[in-house]
């Protein structure tokens, strides 16, 4: 199983950052995973940011969850972040990952990940 | 919500044994399962522990993982240190709504 990472590497602040994540190898539709997001900075390290199943429920982190839309599309295999209102801060490397549907919560594998710069 | 805390960085020798810890800031360690990952340099993390001590196939069993509540904290052990062990670990639990918690990271150096 693969995941990829795809999206604007360049994103104005105040504006709405928006990646896919796009899965080989598997079937998205699955009971047995979850699909999440993870980013990392220098400054944070690595961020959990949500996570969704199939069926299109989603939970996400507190600290992101009043900007944070996740969104799936079993038909293309691929699921997808809006993260809205965005500054410098969150400006990082963004990591899609599968993530066990059963404890423990565990994300493998992961996306090779993307970098995303928040500037104007 | 808790914390996981993790030294900033750790050196030993090739051949030694090297610890990382990760102290759980509230709650007990016990009560989510503690998952490691190991990053080098410009990848993305991969399991190296999970449910606390269980190894995933393909990572060497000089790689174990354990917990002490009395400690409150997980432990990360590598022994026979090797030169490609060089890398950032960082430990993961989650809380009781399946918030996902990461611990801030250690850097490993073999030298």
């Amino acid at each position: 199983l693969q995941l990829q990472e795809s999206g604007p590497g360049l994103v104005k602040p105040s504006e709405t950052l928006s990646l896919t994540c796009t899965v080989s190898g598997g079937s998205i539709n699955t009971s047995a995973y979850y699909w999440g997001w993870i980013r990392q900075s220098p400054e944070k390290g690595l961020e959990w940011i949500g996570s969704m199943f199939h069926s299109g429920s989603t939970y996400y982190a507190p600290s992101l969850r009043s900007r944070v839309t996740m969104s799936i599309d079993t038909s293309k295999n691929q699921f997808a972040l809006k993260l809205s209102s965005v500054t410098a801060a969150d400006t990082a490397v963004y990591y899609c990952a599968r993530q066990m549907a059963a404890v423990p919560i565990n994300f493998d594998p992961w996306g090779q990940g993307t970098l995303v710069t928040v500037s104007s | 919500n808790f914390m996981l805390t993790q030294p900033h960085s750790v050196s030993e020798s090739p051949g030694k044994t090297v610890t990382i810890s990760c102290t759980r800031s509230s709650g007990s360690i016990a009560r989510n399962y503690v998952q490691w990952y190991q990053q080098r340099p410009g990848r993305a993390p991969t399991t190296v522990i999970y449910e606390d001590s269980q190894r995933p196939s393909g990572v060497p069993d000089r790689f174990s993982g354990s917990i002490d509540s009395s400690s409150n904290s997980a432990s990360l052990s590598i022994s026979g240190l090797k030169t490609e062990d060089e890398a950032d670990y960082y430990c993961q639990s989650y809380d009781g709504n399946n918030h996902v918690v990461f611990g801030g990271g250690t850097t490993l150096t073999v030298l």
